[in-house]
């Protein structure tokens, strides 16, 4: 089965500190990955994906994400963090056994920046 | 432009009452799902509509729960004769569809609170 893990509930960094948060993926063939954001009562936010090309993707708000194939990572980050950052991040893939048709989600991780 | 919205934002209803669950996705959208998401969790698929057809019901917990979106736009998401343990995030989500090819995005809406007492 498709799935991905995220192996921390919460990372805590500084304001102005690189951040990086973490998501492995377990797929049979091409993964189709992506990075959604949740604020505190708002929806999930898309903020990047990896289909094929390039290992380093550019998303939204200053985030990318760098696809590595041989440790079966995507993993999150951004060079220099806001305080405005803080918020909860999902780590999802296509499920390619229904047609890619759903997202499977990791559990999350609760990012913190401290001012 | 307007996003996908879903209402009520939030429904609290005594266990043994049955629910209605509203989306409105993007215009254009032709793919629609609807995904629960438990407290602590990440949301977890449900059901699928490719315009008015549901392609994929796999993720429907039993059958109390069902979901219609007959003019392949607004969808309901219907819980019948509800339980404590169905409260949860509702989460609604629309992309492109077939259009989108593998690099259709999924959009999502604010969900809908409910809260079975």
């Amino acid at each position: 089965a498709q799935s991905v893990a995220q192996p921390e509930d919460q990372v805590n960094v500084a304001e102005g500190n690189p951040l990086t948060v973490k998501c492995t993926y377990s797929v049979s063939g091409n993964p189709y990955l992506f990075w959604y954001v949740q604020y505190p009562n708002r929806g999930l936010q898309f903020l990047l994906k990896y289909i094929t090309g390039d290992n380093l993707v550019k998303g939204s708000y200053g985030f990318e994400a760098e696809f590595n194939k041989s440790q079966t990572s995507f993993h999150l980050k951004k060079p220099s963090a806001l305080v405005s950052d803080s918020a909860l991040y999902f780590c999802a893939v296509r499920d390619k056994n229904t047609g890619f048709q759903k997202l499977v989600f990791g559990t999350g991780t609760r990012l913190l920046v401290s001012p | 432009g307007a996003g996908v919205s879903q209402s009520p934002r939030y429904k609290v209803t005594k266990r043994g009452q049955d629910v209605a669950l509203r989306c409105d996705p993007i215009s254009g959208h032709v793919s629609l799902y609807w995904y629960r998401q438990a407290l602590g969790q990440g949301p977890e698929f449900l059901t699928y509509f490719n315009y008015e057809a549901q392609q994929d019901k796999s993720g429907l917990p039993n059958d109390r729960f069902s979901a219609e979106r007959p003019e392949g736009s607004i969808s309901t998401l219907t819980i019948q004769r509800t339980e404590q343990r169905d409260s949860a995030m509702y989460r609604c989500a629309s992309s492109l569809g077939v259009a989108g090819g593998v690099t259709d995005t999924q959009y999502f809406g604010p969900g809908t609170r409910l809260t079975v007492l």
